[in-house]
């Protein structure tokens, strides 16, 4: 019962550079998030999707970019990575008729 | 503006004592509200619900009350036990497409003393 997974783990990105952070979920869920986690703040929601084919922007989409070609994975992209985007990201997807969210095990990534 | 709201960063408990961990809201809209626990290097994970119709909702350990009128919940584990030191999270769903993004309160680190 693997839930949520996110890769990577860690990753650390030079200013300018680009990279696809992948979330991966095999409970058939409707709905994946990715939320940011900066300290001192709650999760934030960057962008969102409600089924394949679908995303939306969340709270603070500058600077990234998603896709969800399959039900399964949600990707969160950086274009040109920036120290702003140094965080904890968190992949999360939720049943439609759920309220509760099950969330990945968090990237951690910092840009230098 | 912060829709959710935990104003303390932090507490300390004795083992075996209660934890009251507290929340408080600004957006009525709400029909839900949701507690998470995070340890380290971990993602949030579910603990219990509450919906806004209730007052009351109970799961071993851990109950969540809702305060309507003041905008507040808290969260109350009886026992507190070592294995509970942990980030917590107060969340909310909200939101017009169905998606039900969750906003975050700033989380609470409690931590049992044993």
């Amino acid at each position: 019962n693997a839930g949520v997974t996110q890769t990577p783990k860690f990753r650390v990105l030079k200013t300018g550079q680009s990279m696809t952070l992948l979330c991966a979920q095999d409970m058939n869920h409707e709905y994946m998030y990715w939320y940011r986690q900066d300290p001192g703040m709650g999760l934030r929601l960057i962008h969102y999707s409600v089924g394949e084919g679908t995303t939306a922007k969340g709270e603070v989409p500058d600077g990234y970019n998603v896709s969800r070609l399959k039900k399964q994975n949600f990707l969160l992209g950086l274009e040109s990575a920036a120290p702003s985007q140094t965080s904890v990201y968190f992949c999360a997807s939720r049943d439609a008729a759920r309220i509760e969210a099950f969330f990945g095990q968090g990237t951690r990534l910092t840009v230098v | 503006d912060q829709q959710v709201k935990q104003n303390s960063p932090s507490l300390s408990v004795q083992e075996g004592r209660i934890s009251i961990l507290n929340c408080d809201y600004t957006n009525s809209m709400f029909d839900y509200f949701l507690w998470y626990k995070k340890y380290p290097a971990e993602g949030p994970t579910f603990l219990i619900s509450i919906s806004s119709i209730k007052d009351k909702n109970e799961d071993g350990r851990f109950t969540v009350f809702l305060n309507k009128s003041a905008k507040h919940l808290s969260l109350h584990i009886v026992p507190s036990q070592p294995g509970d030191s942990a980030v917590y999270f107060c969340a909310a769903p909200l939101g017009q497409t169905g998606a039900n993004n969750l906003f975050f309160g700033t989380g609470t680190r409690l931590t049992v003393i044993p």
